[in-house]
Formats: structure tokens, C-alpha cells, sequence
């Protein structure tokens, strides 16, 4: 039974579209987040949602919203996709959003916009 | 500003050998460190992380790591590499309710 699950695993779109990347915690966790790896591996934060608040919003274009129905979801919806949005997208969800709590990440959507 | 400094993204060990991993950071808070493993197209899994009760962390697969407050590193190490092994490594501070990360080295073991 997976702990984070994402769906789609992949996704390819055209310039100018909207889509949507979803998120499923079962770990009865109360904070979300998302993260984005570029082509170099490297990762960062995008947004991080505590108990269905936003409490963390990098800056990160309007384009980009995330949607948090309950603490067990934390969707992420993009409009207008750019060639630069192109990566892979990962959701994780950790106990509390301080100290040592360790975060679970999800497989990853990877993102290829044409 | 809290900043995670992983040095060389690529590391190559031959079967057998030490590995290590370098992981400096910069806090203006006391740190809470991570290492995670990124293998092909998979999602981070935690390897270890630093709870401030000890020094010497152990994580899975045979890993540790150091925590060395005067050098302000955690660098991660494996007495003897498998070709397992093989990932994306990843160290990671959470200071400011989010986990920043180093920019991450790539292990290579050759047979």
C-alpha cells in the first residue's frame, strides 16, 4: 500500500495548456509539500501545506496553485505550461513541518512540456 | 539563510571500497539533517538523519554519518560499497519548516 502516491507518473503536454498533478497521503499526516527537480537533480521546495494551510509559498510563478481538499491531498495545478516547467514534480508529507520529522516523497510525475 | 553544500556531484568507488559523501551546511539555527537515496526514476527514501542524541548516526543499507558541529559537515559513509549502491545522494537541513537540499552527488561503483 503506497504512502505517497501521485498520478500521472508522466506526463507529456503541449505550451499553453493547463494540467493537473495529484497527490494522496494514507500516512495520516498533517503536512503536504512539493517539490520540483530540474534536469541537474537538483530539488526545491515549492510549497508546503500544514493542516490544509498554506504556510510556505516560495517564489514560484501564479501559474502554479496548489489545492489541499483535506490534509490527505495536496494537488497541484498549472496553467499555461511553459517549456521551462519541464521536470519532475514531487509530493511529500511529513508528521509536522519542523525539526527532524523525516518527509515521505512520492514516485515523482515527470513533467515534459512540448 | 540556511544553506546544504554537497561536495563533487559525481563520486566513483570501485566494489568494495569506502565511500563518502560530503555534506556542509550553514544554519543560523541548530540543524536538523537528513541524507535521502534517489535511485532511477524512484522517489527519495531516507537513509538516515541526525537527532541531535548522537553523533554517529546509522542509517540503512550500511550507512552512517558524523555530525561534526566545528566543521559544520554530516558527511555520509559506507565501509564497503555494493553495486547496489549506484544512486543519487542527497543531504538535506530542515531549518524553517521545509527541507533544504544539497545539490546532491551522483555514486558510481565500478565492478
Amino acid at each position: 500500500d503506497t504512502a505517497v502516491s501521485q498520478t500521472p507518473k508522466y506526463l507529456v503536454t503541449q505550451m499553453g495548456n493547463d494540467k493537473s498533478i495529484k497527490c494522496e497521503q494514507n500516512l495520516g499526516h498533517d503536512t503536504m509539500y512539493w517539490y520540483k527537480q530540474d534536469s541537474k537533480k537538483f530539488l526545491k521546495i515549492m510549497f508546503s501545506y500544514n493542516n490544509k494551510e498554506l504556510i510556505i509559498n516560495e517564489t514560484v510563478p501564479n501559474r502554479f496553485s496548489p489545492k489541499s481538499p483535506d490534509k490527505a491531498h495536496l494537488n497541484l495545478h498549472i496553467n499555461s505550461l511553459e517549456l521551462g516547467d519541464s521536470a519532475v514534480y514531487f509530493c511529500a508529507s511529513s508528521q509536522s513541518p519542523t525539526g527532524n520529522t523525516e518527509a515521505f516523497f512520492g514516485q515523482g510525475t515527470r513533467l515534459t512540456v512540448v | 539563510a540556511q544553506s546544504v553544500t554537497q561536495l563533487g556531484s559525481h563520486v566513483s568507488v570501485s566494489e568494495g571500497a569506502l565511500v563518502l559523501l560530503r555534506c556542509n551546511y550553514s544554519s543560523s539555527v541548530p540543524p536538523y539533517l537528513f541524507w535521502y537515496v534517489q535511485y532511477p526514476n524512484q522517489g527519495l527514501q531516507l537513509l538516515l538523519k541526525y537527532t541531535s542524541a548522537a553523533t554517529l548516526v546509522k542509517g540503512i543499507n550500511g550507512f552512517e554519518a558524523e555530525f561534526k558541529k566545528s566543521e559544520t559537515s554530516f558527511h555520509l559513509t559506507k565501509p564497503s560499497a555494493h553495486m547496489s549502491d549506484a544512486a543519487e545522494y542527497f543531504c538535506a537541513n530542515n531549518a524553517g519548516n521545509m527541507l533544504t537540499f544539497g545539490g546532491g552527488t551522483r555514486l558510481m561503483v565500478k565492478p
